[in-house]
């Protein structure tokens, strides 16, 4: 089975604060993404990564960074965070069928 | 630009009764489109894709290219079946997903 583990479950930061959310995916896949899940918003598409070092805005890329130093993980981060940035944070890699492999999630609260 | 619209945000059905979740899209090309869900405390997954043409926990969902849609559909529900059920659309060649907004089922006994 594919494994994608987001090292955070749950996180509490105040506005202003630096954020890391780490993500490792097991299968050598080659794409990894960053998506946010807010309630009557769906996912939307952060970041996404093909390959090692390489990187491509998603939708909502504004106020986050990302970076991809190995192929099994993807690094989501949060220069400065901000109240609106509370939510839900799925990671996901990508099988070439067109299956996302999700990990469980990291909620983030900014106070 | 890809769009996948989801018009309910709740459906509320009692067991056994016939559920369809509706999915329409936009896009001018040959698109790919999957149903994910996510059950209480679970990891979103993939349902199933619309290229395997196969009936999962006796879902389907048939691609309509004229209406744009890809609803998804039981003919009796069970209460198992109370999740969060997304539609997505995958453009030929390109590896990123596009989502939809989300519905939630809930299946009362």
């Amino acid at each position: 089975d594919v494994k994608v583990t987001q090292s955070s479950r749950y996180l509490v930061k105040r506005t202003g604060e630096k954020v890391f959310l780490e993500c490792v995916q097991d299968m050598d896949h080659e794409n990894m993404f960053w998506y946010r899940q807010d309630p009557g918003l769906g996912l939307r598409l952060i970041y996404f990564s093909y390959d090692v070092k390489m990187k491509e805005k998603g939708d909502i890329p504004e106020g986050y960074s990302v970076s991809r130093e190995k192929k099994e993980r993807f690094s989501l981060i949060l220069e400065s965070a901000s109240t609106n940035q509370t939510s839900m944070y799925l990671c996901a890699s990508f099988e070439g069928s067109g299956e996302l492999f999700f990990g469980e999630g990291s909620r983030l609260t900014v106070l | 630009a890809q769009r996948v619209t989801q018009p309910e945000k709740l459906l509320s059905v009692f067991k056994g009764a016939p559920v369809e979740l509706k999915c329409n899209y936009s896009y001018s090309g040959s698109p790919e489109l999957f149903w994910y869900v996510q059950y209480s405390r679970q990891r979103l997954q993939l349902l199933l894709r619309h290229i395997s043409r196969e009936s999962i926990k006796g879902f389907t969902a048939d691609l309509n290219k004229g209406e744009t849609s890809f609803h998804l559909k039981k003919p009796f529900a069970q209460e198992e079946d109370s999740a969060m059920y997304y539609c997505a659309l995958r453009s030929t060649g390109f590896q990123k997903l596009v989502f939809g907004t989300g519905t939630r089922l809930l299946v009362s006994p």
